[in-house]
């Protein structure tokens, strides 16, 4: 079975400070890993994937993550934030299905 | 664009009543998921679909029942609602194949009192 947990429910950073969401992975199989963004009363949507080839995956609005397998994590991270990136954001597991962590929520000060 | 498409923003349900949630694609995927979003929890999944007719419980199944009767709908039901299944519901498609994202609908929240 397959699993993340995300460290910190809670981030706040001022804008324009280095964003770090931290994700860990477990899974008995090669893992799918993506991360997600949910905006007030709104659905999710993809950030970006890690399926194969380079660990060093960019996504949309100035995101990336780094698959590390040897620490079995999937931290996402964005140089400067802005205002706009203010919202919760899911780590998520692929297998037959599709796992969730339980979400990190990011403050933006000004 | 793939649209994922949930019947209502928001429903207010009574305890005991049978509740339908209805989600549709319109992208033929293969793959159709039901979870639930609570405060600290994250999503979790309450059942998946691969396939038209079939379908697999996730981690919290208890309380809710699926039916995939066409491949591009989705229902999840509520056999009798209780206080404790208040929450926001969210229905996702994907293409299948463990390497494809979902895509998700804009949820509903229920309320049961």
């Amino acid at each position: 079975a397959q699993s993340v947990t995300q460290l910190g429910s809670h981030v706040s950073v001022s804008e324009g400070a280095l964003v770090l969401l931290r994700c860990n992975y477990s899974s008995s199989v090669p893992p799918y890993l993506f991360w997600y963004v949910q905006y007030p009363n709104q659905g999710l949507q993809l950030l970006l994937k890690y399926t194969t080839g380079a660990t060093l995956v960019k996504g949309i609005n100035g995101f990336e993550a780094e698959f590390k397998k040897s620490e079995t994590s999937f931290h996402l991270t964005k140089p400067s934030a802005h205002m706009s990136d203010a919202a919760e954001y899911f780590c998520a597991v692929s297998a037959t299905d599709m796992r969730f962590g339980a979400g990190t929520r990011l403050t933006v000060k000004p | 664009d793939v649209k994922v498409t949930q019947s209502s923003r928001y429903l207010v349900k009574r305890t005991g009543e049978k509740v339908f949630l209805e989600c549709v694609q319109d992208m033929d995927h293969e793959n159709m998921f039901w979870y639930r979003q609570d405060p600290g929890l994250g999503l979790r999944l309450i059942y998946f679909s691969y396939d038209v007719k079939m379908k697999e419980k996730g981690d919290i199944p208890e309380g809710y029942s699926v039916s995939r009767e066409k491949k591009e709908r989705f229902s999840l039901i509520l056999e009798s609602a209780s206080t404790n299944q208040t929450s926001m519901y969210l229905c996702a498609s994907s293409l299948g194949g463990m390497n494809t994202e979902a895509f998700f609908g804009q949820g509903t929240r229920l309320t049961v009192v």
